[in-house]
């Protein structure tokens, strides 16, 4: 079994700031990816970041960067220069089998 | 290229009714899912699609639940005889295979709400 946990589930900073989301995980499985989704108030999903659990060095995509410690089976997210448009719902998921599961997400607001 | 596209919307329908809805996946990938996203449990898989292999059907929760892709393409997802626990914005993925190595694609949702 598969499970992700998100504790914070609100966070607010100020624009051109730093912010980091935390997400914990638990797996059984041997190789698996970890990822991070961004949902705007549209909906859709969109994926910001993965990591393949066998890499250690961590994934980065332009301002987005994570924090991936495999033993402690923590995947933090930390968003860099933070702008209005990444206000958002932000879920960490993990897929080891071919289903996703999904943590309970953190609301991001970007404040001007 | 085209996305992952999910028909209606939006639906608005009267307890007890039947409900199904559209997901289009992206061309040429063999694997699909369905997801829910509800208030009080977050994000969770319903069913899963690979080619022609039996779906994954592990996460239905209950037997008014069914789902049925057609000649590897399209799915549809019906919910007979609704409840309003039922209301959730229904999301579709596909991805190239269903090998976890491959990104999976979301659709924008379909808001279903049970009066």
């Amino acid at each position: 079994a598969q499970t992700v946990t998100q504790s914070q589930p609100e966070m607010s900073v100020q624009e051109a700031e730093t912010v980091t989301l935390s997400c914990t995980y638990d797996t059984s499985e041997n190789n698996y990816y970890l990822f991070w989704y961004k949902q705007p108030p549209s909906r859709q999903m969109i994926l910001v970041i993965r990591q393949e659990a066998y890499k250690q060095q961590n994934a980065t995509e332009n301002r987005f960067s994570v924090n991936f410690q495999k033993a402690a089976k923590s995947f933090s997210l930390k968003i860099s220069d933070s702008q209005l448009g990444d206000t958002a719902m932000y879920f960490c998921a993990v897929q080891g089998a071919q289903k996703l599961v999904f943590g309970q997400g953190t609301r991001l607001t970007i404040n001007p | 290229g085209a996305g992952v596209s999910q028909s209606p919307s939006n639906k608005v329908t009267e307890k007890g009714k039947d409900v199904e809805l559209r997901c289009d996946p992206i061309s040429g990938h063999t694997a699909l899912y369905w997801y829910r996203q509800s208030l009080g449990q977050g994000l969770e898989f319903l069913i899963y699609f690979q080619g022609n292999s039996a779906p994954d059907k592990s996460g239905l929760p209950s037997d008014r639940f069914s789902a049925e892709r057609t000649g590897g393409s399209v799915s549809t997802l019906t919910i007979q005889r609704t409840q309003q626990e039922d209301s959730a914005v229904y999301l579709c993925a596909s991805s190239e295979t269903g090998d976890y190595t491959y990104e999976q694609y979301f659709g924008p949702g379909t808001r279903l709400t049970v009066t």
